[in-house]
Protein backbone atom coordinates (compact mmCIF):
# COMPACT_ATOMS: atom_id res chain seq x y z
CA UNK A 1 0.00 0.00 0.00
CA UNK A 2 1.33 3.48 -1.28
CA UNK A 3 2.13 5.88 2.13
CA UNK A 4 0.29 8.47 0.58
CA UNK A 5 -2.55 7.97 -2.35
CA UNK A 6 -4.54 9.79 -4.27
CA UNK A 7 -6.51 9.74 -7.49
CA UNK A 8 -4.31 10.92 -10.20
CA UNK A 9 -7.40 12.02 -12.33
CA UNK A 10 -7.32 14.10 -14.78
CA UNK A 11 -10.31 15.94 -13.31
CA UNK A 12 -11.77 18.23 -16.30
CA UNK A 13 -13.98 21.18 -14.54
CA UNK A 14 -15.85 24.10 -16.06
CA UNK A 15 -14.64 27.56 -14.97
CA UNK A 16 -16.78 28.20 -11.83
CA UNK A 17 -17.33 24.70 -10.47
CA UNK A 18 -16.48 23.70 -7.12
CA UNK A 19 -14.17 20.46 -7.36
CA UNK A 20 -12.57 18.18 -4.57
CA UNK A 21 -9.68 16.32 -3.78
CA UNK A 22 -9.02 13.20 -0.97
CA UNK A 23 -6.10 11.53 -0.33
CA UNK A 24 -5.41 9.08 2.14
CA UNK A 25 -2.45 8.27 3.87
CA UNK A 26 -1.39 5.03 5.66
CA UNK A 27 1.03 5.68 8.75
CA UNK A 28 -1.78 7.27 11.55
CA UNK A 29 1.96 8.76 13.34
CA UNK A 30 2.17 11.08 10.96
CA UNK A 31 1.72 14.70 12.49
CA UNK A 32 1.30 17.19 9.75
CA UNK A 33 -0.17 17.36 6.24
CA UNK A 34 -0.14 19.57 3.10
CA UNK A 35 -0.97 20.58 -0.12
CA UNK A 36 1.70 21.42 -3.08
CA UNK A 37 0.41 22.57 -6.32
CA UNK A 38 2.64 22.04 -9.02
CA UNK A 39 1.90 23.78 -12.76
CA UNK A 40 3.50 22.45 -15.98
CA UNK A 41 7.23 21.42 -16.03
CA UNK A 42 7.54 23.84 -12.85
CA UNK A 43 8.65 22.84 -9.47
CA UNK A 44 6.20 21.87 -6.19
CA UNK A 45 5.28 24.79 -4.11
CA UNK A 46 3.27 24.49 -0.84
CA UNK A 47 -0.52 25.76 -1.53
CA UNK A 48 -1.41 25.32 1.91
CA UNK A 49 -1.01 23.72 5.30
CA UNK A 50 -3.84 21.20 6.71
CA UNK A 51 -4.71 21.81 10.65
CA UNK A 52 -7.10 19.50 12.42
CA UNK A 53 -9.41 21.85 12.43
CA UNK A 54 -9.85 22.38 9.06
CA UNK A 55 -8.67 25.83 7.38
CA UNK A 56 -9.08 28.12 4.31
CA UNK A 57 -7.51 29.99 2.25
CA UNK A 58 -9.84 32.33 0.06
CA UNK A 59 -11.20 29.59 -2.57
CA UNK A 60 -9.22 26.87 -1.31
CA UNK A 61 -10.65 24.84 2.05
CA UNK A 62 -8.87 21.82 3.03
CA UNK A 63 -9.74 19.26 6.05
CA UNK A 64 -8.07 16.29 7.57
CA UNK A 65 -10.11 13.50 8.92
CA UNK A 66 -7.23 11.85 11.17
CA UNK A 67 -9.49 8.61 12.43
CA UNK A 68 -9.73 8.06 8.60
CA UNK A 69 -6.47 9.21 7.90
CA UNK A 70 -7.23 11.22 5.00
CA UNK A 71 -6.83 14.65 3.09
CA UNK A 72 -9.24 16.29 1.42
CA UNK A 73 -9.15 19.95 -0.71
CA UNK A 74 -11.99 21.86 -1.89
CA UNK A 75 -11.81 24.56 -4.39
CA UNK A 76 -14.72 26.61 -4.74
CA UNK A 77 -15.39 28.89 -7.80
CA UNK A 78 -12.53 27.41 -9.82
CA UNK A 79 -10.34 29.35 -11.98
CA UNK A 80 -8.50 29.02 -15.31
CA UNK A 81 -5.29 29.55 -13.46
CA UNK A 82 -6.05 26.89 -11.26
CA UNK A 83 -5.09 24.59 -13.73
CA UNK A 84 -2.33 22.34 -11.88
CA UNK A 85 -1.33 18.96 -10.42
CA UNK A 86 -2.13 18.91 -6.77
CA UNK A 87 -0.19 16.99 -4.10
CA UNK A 88 -1.07 15.56 -1.22
CA UNK A 89 1.66 15.62 1.13
CA UNK A 90 2.51 14.42 5.08
CA UNK A 91 5.51 14.14 6.96
CA UNK A 92 7.27 10.69 7.81
CA UNK A 93 7.42 10.39 11.69
CA UNK A 94 10.42 8.07 11.36
CA UNK A 95 12.61 10.52 9.33
CA UNK A 96 13.37 14.22 11.02
CA UNK A 97 11.77 16.46 8.26
CA UNK A 98 11.16 14.24 5.63
CA UNK A 99 7.76 14.61 3.90
CA UNK A 100 5.96 11.72 1.81
CA UNK A 101 4.25 13.17 -1.47
CA UNK A 102 1.41 11.51 -3.44
CA UNK A 103 1.73 11.13 -6.87
CA UNK A 104 -0.51 14.06 -7.12
CA UNK A 105 -4.52 14.62 -8.91
CA UNK A 106 -4.16 16.37 -12.19
CA UNK A 107 -6.95 19.20 -12.27
CA UNK A 108 -8.06 21.12 -15.75
CA UNK A 109 -10.21 23.71 -15.46
CA UNK A 110 -12.02 24.54 -19.07
CA UNK A 111 -13.36 27.89 -19.83
CA UNK B 1 11.72 35.04 -0.43
CA UNK B 2 13.35 31.92 -0.48
CA UNK B 3 15.42 30.89 -3.45
CA UNK B 4 16.81 27.20 -4.52
CA UNK B 5 18.55 27.10 -7.52
CA UNK B 6 19.65 24.12 -10.01
CA UNK B 7 22.64 24.32 -11.67
CA UNK B 8 21.01 23.12 -15.18
CA UNK B 9 17.13 22.87 -16.36
CA UNK B 10 18.14 20.58 -19.24
CA UNK B 11 21.18 18.04 -19.59
CA UNK B 12 21.59 14.98 -21.65
CA UNK B 13 24.74 12.34 -21.00
CA UNK B 14 25.73 8.96 -22.39
CA UNK B 15 25.51 5.44 -20.48
CA UNK B 16 28.26 5.10 -18.20
CA UNK B 17 29.21 9.43 -17.78
CA UNK B 18 29.68 10.49 -14.14
CA UNK B 19 27.57 13.19 -13.78
CA UNK B 20 26.93 15.86 -11.19
CA UNK B 21 24.06 17.80 -10.24
CA UNK B 22 24.43 20.63 -8.32
CA UNK B 23 21.90 22.82 -6.17
CA UNK B 24 22.07 26.49 -3.92
CA UNK B 25 20.05 27.93 -1.48
CA UNK B 26 20.18 30.91 0.02
CA UNK B 27 17.93 30.62 3.32
CA UNK B 28 20.28 29.18 5.63
CA UNK B 29 17.73 25.92 5.69
CA UNK B 30 19.62 22.90 7.12
CA UNK B 31 17.91 20.21 5.33
CA UNK B 32 18.29 19.57 1.84
CA UNK B 33 17.01 16.87 -0.38
CA UNK B 34 16.94 15.39 -3.81
CA UNK B 35 14.30 13.87 -5.33
CA UNK B 36 13.23 12.55 -8.70
CA UNK B 37 9.91 12.84 -10.14
CA UNK B 38 8.34 10.50 -12.74
CA UNK B 39 5.11 10.30 -14.02
CA UNK B 40 2.24 7.59 -12.54
CA UNK B 41 5.43 7.68 -9.23
CA UNK B 42 4.98 10.66 -7.96
CA UNK B 43 8.74 12.24 -5.99
CA UNK B 44 10.52 9.68 -4.48
CA UNK B 45 13.35 10.61 -2.44
CA UNK B 46 17.11 9.79 -3.59
CA UNK B 47 19.20 11.49 -0.40
CA UNK B 48 18.96 14.00 2.13
CA UNK B 49 20.91 15.91 4.13
CA UNK B 50 20.71 17.81 7.45
CA UNK B 51 24.07 19.47 7.47
CA UNK B 52 27.36 19.87 6.46
CA UNK B 53 28.45 16.50 5.73
CA UNK B 54 25.79 14.64 7.07
CA UNK B 55 23.77 12.62 4.58
CA UNK B 56 20.93 9.45 4.84
CA UNK B 57 19.92 7.50 2.21
CA UNK B 58 16.04 7.99 1.29
CA UNK B 59 13.89 5.36 -0.85
CA UNK B 60 16.02 4.69 -4.03
CA UNK B 61 19.24 5.76 -3.08
CA UNK B 62 20.99 2.90 -5.20
CA UNK B 63 23.36 4.63 -7.97
CA UNK B 64 23.40 7.72 -6.51
CA UNK B 65 25.63 9.53 -3.90
CA UNK B 66 25.79 13.26 -2.66
CA UNK B 67 28.23 15.42 -1.67
CA UNK B 68 27.10 18.74 1.13
CA UNK B 69 30.55 20.64 1.84
CA UNK B 70 29.10 23.80 2.33
CA UNK B 71 25.73 24.18 4.02
CA UNK B 72 24.17 26.14 1.18
CA UNK B 73 25.45 23.39 -1.54
CA UNK B 74 23.62 19.89 -1.73
CA UNK B 75 25.72 17.81 -5.30
CA UNK B 76 23.94 14.86 -6.25
CA UNK B 77 26.42 12.27 -8.29
CA UNK B 78 25.12 9.65 -11.05
CA UNK B 79 28.34 7.84 -10.83
CA UNK B 80 27.83 5.72 -14.06
CA UNK B 81 24.51 7.00 -15.29
CA UNK B 82 22.20 4.74 -16.79
CA UNK B 83 19.34 4.76 -19.47
CA UNK B 84 16.87 4.23 -16.18
CA UNK B 85 17.86 7.68 -14.51
CA UNK B 86 16.53 9.45 -16.91
CA UNK B 87 13.99 11.53 -14.99
CA UNK B 88 13.44 15.22 -13.44
CA UNK B 89 15.78 15.84 -10.82
CA UNK B 90 14.36 17.91 -7.86
CA UNK B 91 16.36 20.23 -5.29
CA UNK B 92 14.64 21.12 -2.10
CA UNK B 93 15.63 22.39 1.45
CA UNK B 94 13.67 23.03 4.73
CA UNK B 95 14.59 24.70 7.91
CA UNK B 96 15.12 22.53 10.91
CA UNK B 97 12.37 22.98 13.69
CA UNK B 98 10.34 24.67 11.01
CA UNK B 99 6.95 23.72 9.47
CA UNK B 100 8.66 20.68 7.85
CA UNK B 101 7.67 23.14 4.06
CA UNK B 102 10.10 22.15 1.87
CA UNK B 103 11.24 24.48 -1.04
CA UNK B 104 12.29 23.31 -4.66
CA UNK B 105 14.60 24.12 -6.67
CA UNK B 106 12.99 24.24 -10.66
CA UNK B 107 14.62 20.65 -11.79
CA UNK B 108 17.28 18.95 -14.04
CA UNK B 109 15.55 17.35 -16.45
CA UNK B 110 17.89 14.34 -17.26
CA UNK B 111 18.20 12.56 -20.45
CA UNK B 112 20.74 9.83 -20.25
CA UNK B 113 21.18 8.37 -23.72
Amino acid sequence: RKEVEQDPGPFNVPEGATVAFNCTYSNSASQSFFWYRQDCRKEPKLLMSVYSSGNEDGRFTAQLNRASQYISLLIRDSKLSDSATYLCVVNNPQGAQKLVFGQGTRLTINP
Amino acid sequence: DVKVTQSSRYLVKRTGEKVFLECVQDMDHENMFWYRQDPGLGLRLIYFSYDVKMKEKGDIPEGYSVSREKKERFSLILESASTNQTSMYLCASSLEGGTYEQYFGPGTRLTVT
